[in-house]
């Protein structure tokens, strides 16, 4: 069981947007602005795409944004593509000897 | 370029021991924590502990402490994660990452070892 909760699947039509909800405790993702996500290809190291709760790194398309409210992160992709199909994992840091949680991931079908 | 280039996919025995590597290039590899990330076969992903080069000081998630050792060395830029005795549990895919240590969020990532341990 992992220590932040997602939903296991989402999906979406082309051009379409979606949200996926990373939920944990106040501490963690609702004690620190410090919640990261990242996209996982098939076969694929993952890729780092949002950090600081609502940043995006350089390169990284603006059609992904993050936000959090209370305990719950999320995680927003407008306009979806076909090649933004992957696992999606949130992570933040914890206030437990952890230091580091990630949630369970959530897979993203574009239909 | 920031790369991190991990060591080649190792097949072994139960109770056999075994160091992975994991090569930093394109940036200072003592001014930034190294951190080890594993995802077992169809799972998700597992923070397993961080290491500074800097000065070797090194922290583990506590599920994983007493189970590895992650070491570096800073003359060749070079991160390590070890076994003193595999279990068929571990085996995995393991990557390296660049850890920022304040924010607590990983911004590069290595290829991945994959361990397999199989009597």
């Amino acid at each position: 069981q992992s220590a932040l909760t997602q939903p296991a699947s989402v999906s979406g039509s082309p051009g379409q947007s979606i949200t996926i909800s990373c939920t944990g405790t106040s501490s963690d993702v609702g004690g620190y602005n410090f919640v990261s996500w990242y996209q996982q290809h098939p076969g694929k190291a993952p890729k780092f795409i949002i950090y600081d709760v609502s940043n995006r790194p350089s390169g990284v398309s603006n059609r992904f944004s993050g936000s959090k409210s209370g305990n719950t992160a999320s995680l927003t992709i407008s306009g979806l593509q076909a090649e933004d199909e992957a696992d999606y994992y949130c992570s933040s840091y914890t206030s437990s000897s952890t230091l580091v949680v990630f949630g369970g991931g959530t897979k993203l079908t574009v239909l | 370029e920031v790369q991190l280039v991990q060591s080649g996919a190792e097949v072994k025995k139960p109770g056999e021991s075994l160091k992975i590597s994991c090569k930093g290039s394109g940036y200072s590899f003592t001014s930034y924590w190294i951190g080890w990330v594993r995802q077992m076969p169809g799972k998700g992903l597992e923070w397993m502990g961080i290491i500074y080069p800097g000065d070797s000081d090194t922290r583990y998630s506590p599920s994983f402490q007493g189970q590895v050792t992650i070491s570096a060395d800073k003359s060749i830029g070079t991160a390590f994660l070890q076994w003193s005795s595999l279990k068929a549990s571990d085996t995995a895919m393991y990557y390296c990452v660049r850890h920022q240590a304040i924010q607590y969020y990983f911004d590069y990532w290595g290829q991945g070892t994959l361990v397999t341990v199989s009597s």
